[in-house]
């Protein structure tokens, strides 16, 4: 079963509205993580959130965390087309050594 | 500052060909280094992963072979291709205790 699951795998939104990601996952973490991949292009780093931690920001970004519910959520706000890409979360599991663990992705698709 | 190379960009390959990829980093020392596969569409599998010189681990029975030769040379392989090794290739370098994966620009590999 897989550690890391985003939904909802595929969104559609208008220019200036806000997306939102959803990332769950089943063990204990040290941290989390989103990530950014563009078409056929590597994956970029957007955010790290660790175990102790609720919530961050990095400009349009707002990243929460939820231990209990072993679950995250990546906001983007006012979006752009240009944010249009695939979205990935991943963890490093207890258990994973020194491992990461991504899950599936979400299609995010800003219309102009 | 620290940079990932991977070549190529693009192969197309007979199914029964060998395969060699490469992966370089520079601007660190020790890194732990990474292949992963991605199918179209889809989320990261973890082929292997190396801390250090000649040490390599397998995440899946597959086709291929990783080794790494040098401290920032990781390279994949296969002796013989599938067309089930078509996929999306990606590099990745962590710090030895680090929290951020980097990801190189990826290999689009089709077995025909």
């Amino acid at each position: 079963s897989q550690q890391g699951e985003e939904d909802p795998q595929a969104l559609s939104i208008q220019e200036g509205e806000n997306a939102t990601m959803n990332c769950s996952y089943k063990t204990s973490i040290n941290n989390l993580q989103w990530y950014r991949q563009n078409s056929g292009r590597g994956l970029v780093h957007l955010i790290l959130i660790r175990s102790n931690e609720r919530e961050k920001h990095s400009g349009r970004l707002r990243v929460t965390l939820d231990t209990s519910k072993k679950s995250s959520s990546l906001l983007i706000t006012a979006s752009r087309a240009a944010d249009t890409a695939s979205y990935f979360c991943a963890t490093d599991a207890w258990g994973y050594g020194q491992n990461f663990v991504f899950g599936p992705g979400t299609r995010l698709s800003v219309l102009p | 500052s620290q940079t990932i190379h991977q070549w190529p960009a693009t192969l197309v390959q007979p199914v029964g060909s060998p395969l060699s990829l490469e992966c370089t980093v520079e601007g660190t020392s020790n890194p732990n280094l990474y292949w992963y596969r991605q199918a179209a569409g889809r989320g990261l599998q973890l082929l292997f992963y190396s801390v250090g010189i000649g040490q390599i681990s397998s995440e899946v029975p597959q086709n291929l072979s990783a080794s790494r030769p040098q401290d920032r040379q990781f390279i994949l392989s296969s002796k013989k291709l599938l067309l089930s090794d078509s996929g999306f290739y990606l590099c990745a370098w962590a710090t030895g205790g680090g929290e951020t994966q980097y990801f190189g620009p990826g290999t689009r590999l089709l077995v025909l």
